[in-house]
């Protein structure tokens, strides 16, 4: 199947810093990736869905200014954690839908997340 | 509100049994439902996806069933290895451009 990078995979960080994290598809274009989020012993939750070229779209109660996505190819998206707090130590996935549709219509890629900790 | 439910946070079966998942879901009508496996500190790897006019799904040791007047999908493991201990989540996808909506996950434990 498709490969999906994420680095870092372990971040820590002082509070007041900006933190990026970076995730790649390797071996496909993706025209959307996803932002999730995950608490310990919870779920994923979707932050933002990011489109190539364009603005990215967050989802309700996740402050926009504070992650910043950017997705300037059809293979990098990046997010910001900018002035970090403890509360935004969390587990961050990516997830990235392949441009071509075929059998794997609508299945997304994810990545091996990145652990953000914030001192 | 809408909402997904997986059935018990924790399933614990010996090896060579079925295991079943149960996933409910209210006030959603997805096109499509997904099954993912999550080990720790990892991220999800897909494993089945089924569509809202399918109503089972098969691949090697794993069944998926859909049942949209329910709202409600099963997750099967046949012949269960210990190697199966993971987290499994289901995930809706509500507006078929790949906005998924996970539940919280059952996490699967098969004894030797």
């Amino acid at each position: 199947g498709a490969v999906v990078s994420q680095h870092p995979s372990r971040v820590i960080c002082k509070s007041g810093t900006s933190v990026k994290i970076e995730c790649r598809s390797l071996d496909f274009q993706a025209t959307t990736m996803f932002w999730y989020r995950q608490f310990p012993k919870q779920s994923l939750m979707l932050m933002a869905t990011s489109n190539e070229g364009s603005k990215a779209t967050y989802e309700q109660g996740v402050e926009k200014d504070k992650f910043l996505i950017n997705h300037a190819s059809l293979t990098l998206s990046t997010l910001t954690v900018t002035s970090a707090h403890p509360e935004d130590s969390s587990f961050y996935i990516c997830s990235a839908r392949s441009l071509a549709g075929g059998s794997s219509y609508n299945e997304q890629f994810f990545g091996p997340g990145t652990r953000l900790t914030v001192l | 509100s809408q909402k997904i439910e997986q059935n018990s946070e924790a399933l614990n079966i010996q090896e060579g049994k079925t295991a079943t998942l149960t996933c409910n879901y209210t006030n959603y009508s997805p096109a499509y439902l997904q099954w993912y496996r999550q080990d720790p500190g990892r991220g999800p790897v897909f494993l089945l996806l089924i569509r809202e006019n399918e109503k089972e799904k098969r691949k090697e040791r794993l069944k998926v069933t859909f049942d949209t007047t329910l709202k409600q999908s099963l997750f099967h493991i046949t012949a269960s290895q210990p190697a199966d201990s993971a987290t499994y989540l289901c995930a809706l996808d509500i507006n078929q451009g790949g906005k998924l909506i996970f539940g919280q996950g059952t996490e699967l434990s098969v004894k030797p």
